[in-house]
């Protein structure tokens, strides 16, 4: 079965734009984490969506937000973009928010210039 | 500050060597996991334990849980070029309906031919 699939792969933007980031999960599985990468802080956890509702959030602030569609597909958003914003973002599907099996897709290198 | 610490950063050694990653917090976990994440990928999961004091092998690799589920050990027997790789622990905490993981800082292993 298809893998998490996670677009754009790379992606450059300016300070001050927005982005938009897509996560397809594995067909089935109904819950899908955010994670930022960054060499300093490495995985933080942004937050996490099952069925179309947020279940849990990280200590991010408000200009990072997400959603989640009924056939499970999530976006998430950074507004307001600042050079520390640059990072990889991975998404993760697990079949439940309970099942902590986690799929990562190959992630989003976001580059704020 | 990292919830979870992870020790060493850096670990780089020869082809046929053994090895062991260390994964500790103050917190206790209902579980935790290993993922590997290979350059340009996502992390991947190796192993989930549960049990303190659960030991489980998989090939070459053997995961240790401390018998308080706050730390936890990877070791590498007879390393070979393709281990190389970031690792990563996570530990799982439960909140409310929901599951989140919390990475650690991460490994960076280099086995060289």
């Amino acid at each position: 079965k298809a893998g998490v699939t996670q677009t754009p792969r790379y992606l450059i933007k300016t300070r001050g734009q927005q982005v938009t980031l897509s996560c397809s999960p594995i067909s089935g599985h109904r819950s899908v984490s955010w994670y930022q990468q960054t060499p300093g802080q490495g995985l933080q956890f942004l937050f996490e969506y099952f069925s179309e509702t947020q279940r849990n959030k990280g200590n991010f602030p408000g200009r990072f937000s997400g959603r989640q569609f009924s056939n499970s597909r999530s976006e998430m958003n950074v507004s307001t973009l600042e050079l520390g914003d640059s990072a990889l973002y991975l998404c993760a599907s697990t079949r439940s928010s309970m099942n902590t099996e986690a799929f990562f897709g190959q992630g989003t290198r976001l580059t704020v210039v | 500050t990292q919830l979870l610490e992870q020790s060493p950063q850096f670990l780089s050694i020869q082809e046929g060597e053994n090895l062991t990653v260390y994964c500790n917090s103050s917190s206790v976990f209902s579980s935790l996991q290993w993922y590997r994440q290979e350059p340009g990928e996502g992390p991947v999961l190796l192993v989930t334990v549960v049990t303190g004091g659960e030991v489980k092998k998989l090939k070459r690799l053997t995961f240790q849980f401390g018998d308080a589920r706050k730390d936890s050990s990877l070791h590498i027997t007879a390393a070979q070029p393709g281990d190389t790789g970031l690792y990563l622990c996570a530990g799982i905490i439960s909140s409310g309906s929901a599951r989140q993981l919390t990475f650690g800082s991460g490994t960076q292993l280099t086995v060289l031919p």
